[in-house]
Order: C-alpha cells, then structure tokens, then sequence
C-alpha cells in the first residue's frame, strides 16, 4: 500500500461528457503528479503540483485542468471527452517539489470512454 | 527533447536465468529511478541512482549509473516468476520543458 489514494477506480463514460478523478497523497507529501497511461503512449507526465501551486507542466492538453487545495489533495478534471481519453491515470506524490525525490503512485483510475 | 529508450522490450526468460535491462538516452539526468509495474497496479519504485558510476544492489537486481549520467541498467540475477512485470526507468529532464519522463518499458516474464 503506497498510501497514495485514487478515486474512484474505474469510470465509464460518453464522448463530449467532463469527468473528475481525485488523488489523495501520502501523509506529509507536498507534491502531486498526474500522468496517463496508454498502451500506445507509455506514462505520460501530466502536471505536477506543490504546496498548492503548479509546478510544472507536461503534456497536458487544453481540456484537462488541474488543482490541489489546502489540504493537498488534488483534482484532475477532464473534459469535452474523446475516446482517445480512454486510459489509465495515475497520481502519485512525494515529500518535496523536487522529482528527484522518490513518486509513490496510487492504484490509478481506468477511464472508459463510450 | 530528452527521451528514455529501454531495451530489450519484451523479456521472457526460465526462472534461474539471469538478465539486463538497459535505459539509454543521449541526454544526462540529474537522477534516474527504477519502478516495477504489474498489470492493475501502479508503478512501484525500486531503486534511486543520482552519482555518474553508482551501483545499488536491492536483494537480487543490481542497477548500475553510467559514468556520464546518460544511461542506466538493471541487472536480475537467478531471476524468479515474482520478479515477472513491467520495468521502467524515469527521470527528471534537464533541458527544455521541465518535466519527468519514462522510458519505453520492458516487459519481463519469468516462466516456472
């Protein structure tokens, strides 16, 4: 158990509809990351957040925002949604705003898109 | 742009037999972290390497910086079917975009 959790765990939904998954990060972490995974794409880095501030950003389209709120849990919201949105999206997080520091990833969210 | 290739891709070897991964890249990394995937799970992180030469060993893999901090590897030794998944290198780019990036993925099968 990494202490990273993901909700929810699967999602199923239609093109054009706008989705949000949750990460809550480990105790003490200050750091989150968002990426995707697909099979043709590998893990992708999405964004990353820090105390509440962004980062820095990876490929993260337009349609995707992001957010961490004081208690440093963090939303992805996805929307307009096409099917190449279909993946799996992990969060992670770790004790400081460097990415040198070790990630630990929750479980992920399989998204399904209809 | 920094790129993390992985080689081989795909890995299916007998339990016993010993094998390397290699994570390559033309560009030098700050640090370089190894994870294990398995199938509906999320990565797990193995192994740090942040010194050019460094060589960690966790129990039976043994992972190697090289000396300019471009590449990588891992070495399993008498490798068992739990050792089975996807591994993948990772790093912090230093040029261009900010950003962390995995490599390509290799995935390892250890047959009983």
């Amino acid at each position: 158990d990494s202490g990273v959790t993901q909700t929810p765990k699967h999602l199923i939904t239609a093109t054009g509809q706008r989705v949000t998954l949750r990460c809550s990060p480990r105790s003490g972490d200050l750091s989150v990351y968002w990426y995707q995974q697909s099979l043709d794409q590998g893990l992708q880095f999405l964004i990353q957040y820090y105390n509440g501030e962004e980062r820095a950003k990876g490929n993260i389209l337009e349609r995707f925002s992001a957010q961490q709120f004081p208690d440093l849990h963090s939303e992805l919201n996805l929307s307009s949604l096409e099917l190449g949105d279909s993946a799996l999206y992990f969060c992670a997080s770790s004790v400081s705003g460097s990415m040198n520091q070790p990630q630990h990833f929750g479980d992920g969210t399989r998204l399904s898109i209809l | 742009t920094q790129l993390l290739e992985q080689s081989p891709q795909f890995l299916s070897i007998q339990e016993g037999e010993n094998l390397t991964v290699y994570c390559n890249s033309s560009s030098v990394f700050s640090s370089l972290q190894w994870y294990r995937q398995e199938p509906g799970e999320g990565p797990v992180l193995l192994v740090t390497v942040v010194t050019g030469g460094e060589v960690k060993k966790l129990k039976r893999l043994t992972f190697q910086f090289g000396d300019a901090r471009k590449d990588s590897s891992l070495h399993i030794t008498a490798a068992q079917p739990g050792d089975t998944g996807l591994y993948l290198c990772a790093g912090p780019t230093t040029s261009g975009t900010y950003k962390y990036i995995f490599g390509t993925g290799t995935r390892l099968k250890v047959l009983a």
